[in-house]
Order: structure tokens, then sequence, then C-alpha cells
């Protein structure tokens, strides 16, 4: 079955250390996405990309950095320099362009926990 | 900027009530609108989509109409489940291709 999945679903991490969370599709969509959920305020969009090797800042990219080397790979690197990494982070993808409803599909998600 | 702002929750309902959830959205030109559903410890879902004004969307048993003159997209369910209890997100696409914003979300709570 098609879908989207993201790895690992829990990550515990000392401040200071750099993360990568993994997010891999089978649905050859062409644009991937990240957002981060925080009780409350909703979704925030951290980065997309709509095409492999290009990718925008969302609204809250500070403290993050992505890359897009494969159409089916969208790695979410949480860096040192996020002051607050504490989140569920989620991963969707669309089929991309230009026409129709922009569709997304969501992976189950990944929970970090910065101690 | 675009945005969109629901009803905040908990929202709190017996089995079989009669359930809406406001959302209200801004936006230049003509959005495509969303309902997601987050049940706990998941991803989102799409539930419902509407693409034009006065297009109405529906999904199992919910049901939400594109009201360009109003600006919103409530969420509706004649009779609620316990199966139902989840968090609830509007959504709007300002243009094809480009990424969903999204509201807070509101949390619906059903008993039986």
């Amino acid at each position: 079955d098609g879908g989207i999945t993201q790895s690992p679903k829990y990550l515990f991490r000392k401040e200071g250390q750099n993360v990568t969370l993994s997010c891999e599709q089978n649905l050859n969509h062409d644009a991937m996405y990240w957002y981060r959920q925080d009780p409350g305020q909703g979704l925030r969009l951290i980065y997309y990309s709509q095409i492999v090797n290009d990718f925008q800042k969302g609204d809250i990219a500070e403290g993050y950095s992505v890359s897009r080397e494969k159409k089916e790979s969208f790695p979410l690197t949480v860096t040192s320099a996020q002051k607050n990494p504490t989140a569920f982070y989620l991963c969707a993808s669309s089929i991309g362009g230009s026409s129709g409803a922009n569709v997304l599909t969501f992976g189950a998600g990944s929970r970090l926990t910065v101690l | 900027g675009d945005s969109v702002t629901q009803m905040e929750g908990p929202v709190t309902l017996s089995e079989e009530a009669f359930l809406t959830i406001n959302c209200t959205y801004t936006a230049t030109g003509y959005p495509s609108l969303f309902w997601y559903v987050q049940y706990p410890g998941e991803g989102l879902q799409l539930l419902l989509k509407a693409t034009k004004a006065d297009d109405k969307g529906s999904n199992k048993g919910f049901e939400a109409t594109y009201r360009k003159e109003t600006t919103s997209f409530h969420l509706e369910k004649g009779s609620v489940q316990v199966s139902d209890s989840a968090v609830y997100f509007c959504a709007l696409s300002a243009q094809a291709g480009t990424a969903l914003i999204f509201g807070k979300g509101t949390t619906l709570s059903v008993s039986s």
C-alpha cells in the first residue's frame, strides 16, 4: 500500500544535539512538507519542497534544515539552534503541480522530546 | 496574510447529538478549503474538501459548504458517535500547489 513512513515514532535527545527525522513516501508525489504541531497551536509549516533538489522555508524554519536529494525522501534535521524543539513533527506529501486542490497525505508523526 | 480561524474547544457532546465546528478564513483569490481529522497519536487524515464557492464536501456523515460571502466552511454532522472523538482541523490552500495553512484545531469529545 502507498503511504508515508516517518521514523522514529518517538525520539529522546539531550539539549545541544542535532537529530534527524526520516520521512519516506512511495506515492510518487512531487511535493513534500514538514509541519510542527504544538498543543493549542495547530500545525505550523517548517519547510516544503515542490521538486527534487529544491525546497523553501516555511513560517518557522529557524533552527531546522532539510534536504531533497530523492523524490521519495525528505529528512528533517532539528539543530541545536532550535530553542524549543520538543514537539510532534508531521511529514506530508502531495501530487504537486499547479492544478487541482492540493490534497496532503500525512505520515503518522514523530514525537521529539529534548531532555 | 492568509489565515484560518476555528472555534476553540474542547467540544463535548453526547452520542447522537448534532455537531457544528465553525471555521472562517481570510485569503486573497479563491482558495481550496479542507477539513482534516486527527485521532490520538496519529497523523492527519483528509475528511472532506471543497474547491469553489457553494461546493459541499461530504464524507462519513460530515458535511461542510464553501460560503464565499461569509468566508466560512463550517463542519457539521447530524448525529455524532463516540468514534468521532478526535481533533478537527480546518485548512486552506491559497493557490494550487502551495502548502496548506491550518487552523489551531478543535478537540471533539463524544460520550455514550
